[in-house]
């Protein structure tokens, strides 16, 4: 079975621009989180989705940062205006049930200029 | 306050030996779920093991096995027999069942495999 696919793997932008980052979680899985780490604050909890719904977003930074989740099978965090402190790898996880354990996407890895 | 405690930043551990990563949690909800996973330095997460709070038992997964100390409250991830491909980071994580579910992750701990 298909991990979590995320992509683009490296986004590299300039300061100002618009980022979409992409995920695709595994099929089933009803739970869907966006992560994002740096070296000096750790891997933060960003945003979590309960069948496509938004639970939890005070992990979100600011009103530059915003997540949807269409479908069950798609999801997008957009950066925009990008600045350069969003530089950071950012992951996606799903699992299934409140319980499980989350399975990880391979990251996207964001440099802002 | 810190829900995860990884108190070592860094660990060697001699090739075939075993090692001891700790994990202390803070949590007053009965019902939550441990979990470890492993950072290479290629970046991806990899889930690793899962012990459930009313687990009788430790759980293993082949060479790792958790040390589950309930009164503790701490869930030390035991690698036997170190591999050089063990050699990572290594995050311990929480779920509250009780409340909203979000994980919280520990700082994690780098584990260097020396030959």
């Amino acid at each position: 079975d298909a991990g979590v696919i995320q992509s683009p793997r490296h986004e590299v932008t300039e300061m100002g621009q618009e980022v979409t980052l992409r995920c695709k979680p595994i099929s089933g899985h009803d739970y869907l989180f966006w992560y994002r780490q740096t070296m000096m604050r750790g891997l933060e909890l960003l945003i979590y989705f309960n069948n496509n719904v938004p639970i939890d977003d005070s992990g979100m930074p600011e009103d530059r940062f915003s997540a949807k989740m269409p479908n069950a099978s798609f999801s997008t965090l957009k950066i925009q205006p990008s600045e350069p402190r969003d530089s950071a790898v950012y992951f996606c996880a799903s699992s299934l049930g409140p319980y499980g354990e989350q399975f990880f996407g391979p990251g996207t890895r964001l440099t802002v200029l | 306050a810190q829900k995860i405690t990884q108190t070592q930043p860094g660990m060697f551990v001699q090739e075939k030996e075993a090692v001891t990563l700790d994990c202390t949690y803070d949590t007053s909800d009965p019902s939550y779920g441990l979990f470890w996973y492993k950072q290479p330095s290629s970046g991806e997460m990899i889930f690793l093991i899962y012990q459930g709070s009313y687990d009788q038992q430790n759980a293993t997964e082949g060479r790792y096995s958790l040390n589950f100390q309930k009164a503790r409250k701490s869930a030390n991830l035991v690698i036997s027999a170190s591999q050089l491909g063990d050699s990572a980071m290594y995050f311990c994580a929480m779920r509250e069942t009780g409340g909203s579910y979000i994980p919280t992750f520990g700082r994690g701990t780098s584990l260097i495999v020396h030959p």
